[in-house]
């Protein structure tokens, strides 16, 4: 069964950039969490979605950050225009809210985001 | 709000030897959920093992179990039979029941040494 897979695995890119990061969760799955991942603030959570619908963005750094799940296998985040201190790690996660043990957030491997 | 705290920035130990973390959580609520989660240099994050509060029974998953003081808002976690491959960071989380959010503690690097 394959796990939460993201893409692009690495991205590097240049200050004022469009940055898009995809996220696919595990089939089955309803809900879906998008974290970010720094030295100096650990994991965060950004926005997440109960069947495909936004639920909470209160993480949401600020407005150049938004999210989408146009259906249940995919999910992006855009940072539009990047800048420098975006860079970090972002993970997705996904869970079956309605399944024994769907208290369980499983997570992708995450992007590392490198912004110049 | 809630808050979880590791007070281990970092720790190590022999490989085959047990190791303890610790982990210790604020909270008014009654309905809850634990979890440690591990993070090799691979980045991936894996659950190691999970508890619900309502469960006095601790948890155990082969070399990982955890020792549940609800009272004292602890949580640790026990590694037994170390393995080079344990060696990673650890983050303790917790969820309030009923909510969706995860609250991650700032973790502990542990270090399994040969």
């Amino acid at each position: 069964d394959a796990g939460v897979i993201q893409s692009p695995r690495h991205e590097v890119t240049e200050m004022g950039q469009e940055v898009t990061l995809r996220c696919k969760p595990i089939s089955g799955h309803n809900s879906l969490f998008w974290y970010r991942q720094t030295m100096m603030r650990g994991l965060e959570l950004l926005i997440y979605f109960n069947n495909n619908v936004p639920i909470d963005d209160s993480g949401m750094p600020e407005d150049r950050f938004s999210a989408k799940m146009p259906n249940a296998s995919f999910s992006t985040l855009k940072i539009q225009p990047s800048e420098p201190r975006d860079s970090a790690v972002y993970f997705c996660a996904s869970r079956n809210r309605l399944a024994g043990g769907g208290d369980t957030q499983y997570f992708g491997p995450g992007t590392r985001l490198t912004v110049l | 709000a809630q808050t979880v705290t590791q007070s281990q920035p970092e720790m190590s130990v022999q490989e085959a030897e047990t190791v303890t973390l610790s982990c210790t959580y604020d909270t008014s609520e009654s309905n809850y959920y634990l979890f440690w989660y591990k993070q090799p240099p691979s980045r991936q994050m894996i659950l190691v093992i999970r508890q619900e509060a309502y469960k006095q029974q601790n948890a155990t998953e082969n070399r990982f179990s955890v020792n549940f003081q609800k009272a004292a808002k602890s949580f640790s976690l026990k590694i037994s039979d170390s393995q080079l491959g344990d060696t990673a960071m650890y983050f303790c989380a917790f969820m309030r029941g009923g909510s969706e959010k995860l609250v991650f503690g700032k973790g502990t690097k542990l270090t399994v040494n040969p």
